[in-house]
């Protein structure tokens, strides 16, 4: 059973910095591009960063980028967003999310909740 | 990249059909056929249900498609039931190679 279970969401200050972690498990990580999706509170989703089965592509939303870094570790199944200088506007559920063949999202995470507050 | 655009709710009586336009430009939607579809219960994971426009992923319901013209993309669902009561999200690839979601529509089951 495919499963991606995110960790690292927390209360952090506006200014602040932290890392998001995604341990994948039940398929083979490394062939796969995977990504990160968020939802702000009563809001939609917002596609968030891909990054490519080597990590040599990772396109970002426009209004993330140098903020933001998604980095993957192939050997330990793994996925993770660095993000800093955040934002109140940043709070958010931040899902991990893996890409199927066919341009679409075949798994999601749960989520963790980044709440950004001073 | 804005937000493609959808409306806010939809409702229906059970057994209806329902369609849930995406509106977007020549740079998402119109130019190229990597649009897929989600619901999503609040609480839960979101699910896939449409794959580049049309395709449902094993184990969906045939109820659900989906289909393109130019810049809007539609997913109808038939014979609507009480489960299908949900959030439901366009998305597409751009021509920035980025992707995009839509604002999202609440189904309602009358």
């Amino acid at each position: 059973e495919v499963q991606l279970a995110e960790s690292g969401g927390g209360l952090v200050q506006p200014g602040g910095s932290l890392r998001l972690s995604c341990a994948a498990s039940g398929f083979t990580f490394s062939p796969y591009w995977m990504g990160w999706v968020r939802q702000a509170p009563g809001k939609g989703l917002e596609w968030v960063a891909n990054i490519s089965p080597h990590g040599s592509a990772n396109p970002y939303v426009d209004s993330l980028k140098g903020r933001f870094a998604i980095s993957r570790d192939n050997a330990k199944s793994s996925l993770y967003l660095q993000m800093n200088s955040l934002r109140v506007e940043d709070t958010a559920v931040y899902h991990c999310v893996r890409w199927g063949v066919n341009y679409g999202i075949d798994y999601w995470g749960q989520g963790t909740l980044v709440t950004v507050s001073s | 990249q804005s937000a493609l655009t959808q409306p806010a709710s939809v409702s229906g009586s059970p057994g209806q059909s329902i369609t849930i336009p995406c509106s977007g430009s020549s740079s998402d939607i119109g130019s190229f056929n990597h649009v897929s579809w989600y619901q999503h219960h609040p609480g839960k994971a979101p699910k896939l249900m449409i794959y580049e426009v049309s395709n449902r992923p094993s184990g969906v319901s045939n109820r659900f498609s989906g289909s393109k013209s130019v810049n809007t993309a539609s997913l109808t669902i038939s014979g609507l039931q009480a489960e299908d009561e949900a959030d439901y999200y366009c998305m597409s690839h751009t021509s920035s190679d980025t992707y995009v979601f839509g604002t999202g529509t609440k189904v309602s089951v009358l």
